[in-house]
């Protein structure tokens, strides 16, 4: 079984200082590893993925994820937060190479960013 | 269309009642995915159609849920017999190319009350 953890409900910052989310993994096999960001009233929204590669991985808006496998972690980070990316975080995992929409969520992470 | 579109947007029904949420995916995609979002946690997959077909229903969570896609565009989530522990936003998402391009567009979801 898979599962993804996010240990923090909240994660307040000031604006223009470094913001990280938290998120780590159990998978039995190769981890397949998303990022989705709810803004109010809107849809969830695709970051970025990890699937293979460089652990270093780029997504939209300036967001980016580190992948650590002695970890087991996928921190979702961003090196100066603004305002408008006050939202709710889901870090995400797939069991399946060819199914990368059948995702196991977290239970989200809510980020405040304050001016 | 320019983008996943669920309709309705909210419904209020009485326990017991039949209701049905469509989802109308972005033009093209044939991977279409319906995932229940409660309040406070992530969301969870319900049911995912390849094409017309449902390729994995693992996540209905009993009979009373069923979904169809019979054109291989517009699906349907269908509940009989709603029970108030049905209430949950009910999120449909599509992916391009088969599923495995790891990226799914979500709607803005249906939010159900069942009194």
């Amino acid at each position: 079984a898979q599962s993804v953890a996010q240990p923090e409900d909240q994660v307040n910052v000031a604006e223009g200082n470094p913001l990280t989310v938290k998120c780590t993994y159990s998978v039995s096999g190769n981890p397949y590893l998303f990022w989705y960001v709810q803004y109010p009233n809107r849809g969830l929204q695709f970051l970025l993925k990890y699937i293979t590669g460089d652990n270093l991985v780029k997504g939209s808006y300036g967001f980016e994820a580190e992948f650590n496998k002695s970890q087991t972690s996928f921190h979702l980070k961003k090196p100066s937060a603004l305002v408008s990316d006050s939202a709710l975080y889901f870090c995400a995992v797939s069991p399946e190479l060819d199914s990368w929409g059948k995702l196991q969520f977290g239970a989200g992470t809510q980020v405040v960013v304050t001016p | 269309g320019a983008g996943v579109s669920q309709t309705p947007s909210n419904k209020v029904t009485e326990k017991g009642k039949y209701v049905e949420l469509r989802c109308d995916p972005i033009s093209g995609h044939t991977a279409l995915y319906w995932y229940r979002q409660s309040l406070g946690q992530g969301p969870e997959f319900l049911i995912y159609f390849q094409g017309t077909g449902a390729a994995d229903d693992s996540g209905l969570p009993n009979d009373r849920f069923f979904a169809v896609r019979p054109e291989g565009s517009v699906s349907t989530l269908k509940i009989q017999r709603t029970e108030r522990g049905d209430s949950a936003m009910y999120l449909c998402a599509s992916m391009a190319s088969g599923g495995n391009t790891g990226e799914l567009f979500f709607g803005e979801g249906s939010r159900l009350t069942v009194l």
